[in-house]
């Protein structure tokens, strides 16, 4: 089965440093991966996607992420975190683009002043 | 500006109660999904519909009913049948069959059960 993994929890940086959010997957071929960010008691709202091309994607608010299909992951970045980055973020995967949504389990990021 | 709207945001209701959750968009998506979010869990698909008039069970689905009258409106009803109906409620729409990952959501539900 289709499955997806963030193996942090929770994670807590301080202003201004760099960011990684690890996301590894499950699946047979190559998937369509996502993520989205979801703010306190709202809605999820998507950063990125991947369907094919190059391996590292740009996001909106200063995101990107890599797919390395040797090691099933999509790891999320940033190079210097702001408050208000502040959030819930979901990896997300499907099969092909008329599969259904596979989310991971979410991991919380709380940044210090 | 084109969005999902879920109403209200939230709503507590007494055990045994059948009670309703309300998603309209005016996105002109195609595709509309309700997921529930528990704390650890991610998201869990309830039900979604792709077309007017059709929709399908997801993962969870027991416990739950939908109706899709029309393409805007895909309400959910969350019956006394449901065990633990207590959780934050996410409708979520999509342009259409292939673009099925690319959703957008609404600000959600918190329904709470006693």
């Amino acid at each position: 089965a289709q499955s997806v993994t963030q193996p942090d929890i929770h994670i807590t940086v301080s202003e201004g440093a760099s960011l990684e959010l690890r996301c590894n997957y499950s699946y047979g071929a190559t998937p369509y991966l996502f993520w989205y960010v979801q703010s306190p008691g709202q809605g999820l709202q998507l950063l990125l996607k991947y369907f094919s091309g190059d391996t590292l994607v740009q996001g909106i608010k200063g995101f990107e992420a890599e797919f390395k299909r040797s090691q099933s992951s999509f790891n999320l970045r940033k190079p210097s975190v702001h408050w208000s980055d502040a959030a819930e973020y979901f990896c997300a995967v499907t099969k092909t683009s008329y599969d259904k949504v596979i989310f991971g389990p979410g991991t919380s990021l709380s940044v210090i002043p | 500006d084109g969005g999902i709207t879920q109403s209200p945001k939230y709503l507590f209701r007494k055990e045994g109660q059948n009670v309703t959750l309300s998603c309209e968009q005016n996105l002109n998506h195609d595709a509309m999904y309700w997921y529930r979010q528990d704390p650890g869990q991610g998201l869990r698909l309830i039900y979604y519909s792709q077309i007017v008039n059709d929709f399908q069970k997801g993962d969870i689905a027991e416990g739950y009913s939908v109706s899709r009258e029309k393409k805007e409106s895909f309400p959910l009803t969350v019956t006394s049948a449901q065990k633990n109906p207590t959780a934050f409620y996410l409708c979520a729409s999509t342009l259409g069959q292939g673009r099925l990952g690319e959703q957008y959501f609404g600000p959600g539900t918190r329904l709470t059960v006693t």
